[in-house]
């Protein structure tokens, strides 16, 4: 099992849209959640984070914690096609059992908006 | 402020070269953190720095190597090249090691 597992997609949406991404993490004990946009070609943009259980939002993005299930996702409310990228879930898990690795990304989903 | 710099942008070596990478973190952070990423791997963790010492290391072989100048910038070497090198490398930095923003990255490729 990955540590960190994301559906690598396409996920294709219609313009205004809502977008939903997943991400579930395997070690119970992580601490803070990231999510990172990447467009082709360019390096990762953080766009959210959140440490605790239930929503957090920031204009069009809301991240949802459950940690209880072990899940983090992201959703984009009316889509554009200008959020169309591979967005990245990075977890940060506990050094007692990460040992050396601080923070473990996801292989990403790819989002396609349709005009 | 200015935003994290890498350079060089871009690298062309040849297997059994060494190579050096430089990162220069946003004005104030002091952590440096250095992933790999590849289509088939995704990014891979290679270490962080936070005031010049190496706090953590991931699961990479002895050729990678990195250091950090009292100044926060950072460097990473990669001696012996091999094919399997080629990947863009990302430097990431962040004022307390949680929140990290990447730099635009160097893409390497090895012949």
């Amino acid at each position: 099992q990955k540590e960190v597992e994301q559906n690598s997609g396409p996920l294709s949406v219609p313009e205004g849209a809502i977008a939903s991404l997943n991400c579930t993490y395997s070690d119970r004990g992580s601490q803070s959640f990231f999510w990172y946009r990447q467009y082709s070609g360019k390096s990762p943009e953080l766009i959210m984070f959140i440490y605790s259980n239930g929503d957090k939002e920031d204009g069009r993005f809301t991240a949802q914690l459950n940690k209880a299930s072990q899940y983090v996702s992201l959703l984009i409310r009316d889509s554009q096609p200008s959020d169309s990228a591979t967005y990245l879930c990075a977890v940060n898990p506990p050094l007692y059992t990460s040992g050396t690795y601080k923070y473990i990304f996801g292989t990403g989903t790819r989002l396609k908006v349709l005009a | 402020k200015a935003g994290v710099t890498q350079t060089p942008r871009y690298l062309i070596k040849t297997r059994g070269q060494q190579v050096t990478l430089s990162c220069s973190p946003i004005s104030g952070h002091r952590s440096v953190s250095w992933y790999q990423q590849t289509p088939g791997q995704g990014l891979q963790f290679l270490f962080e720095y936070f005031s010049e010492t190496q706090r953590n290391k991931g699961n990479f072989p002895g050729r990678f190597s990195g250091r950090q100048f009292s100044n926060s910038r950072s460097e990473m070497n990669v001696s012996t090249l091999e094919l399997g090198d080629s990947a863009l490398y990302l430097c990431a930095s962040s004022l307390r090691g949680t929140e990290q923003f990447f730099g635009p990255g160097t893409r390497l490729t090895v012949l």
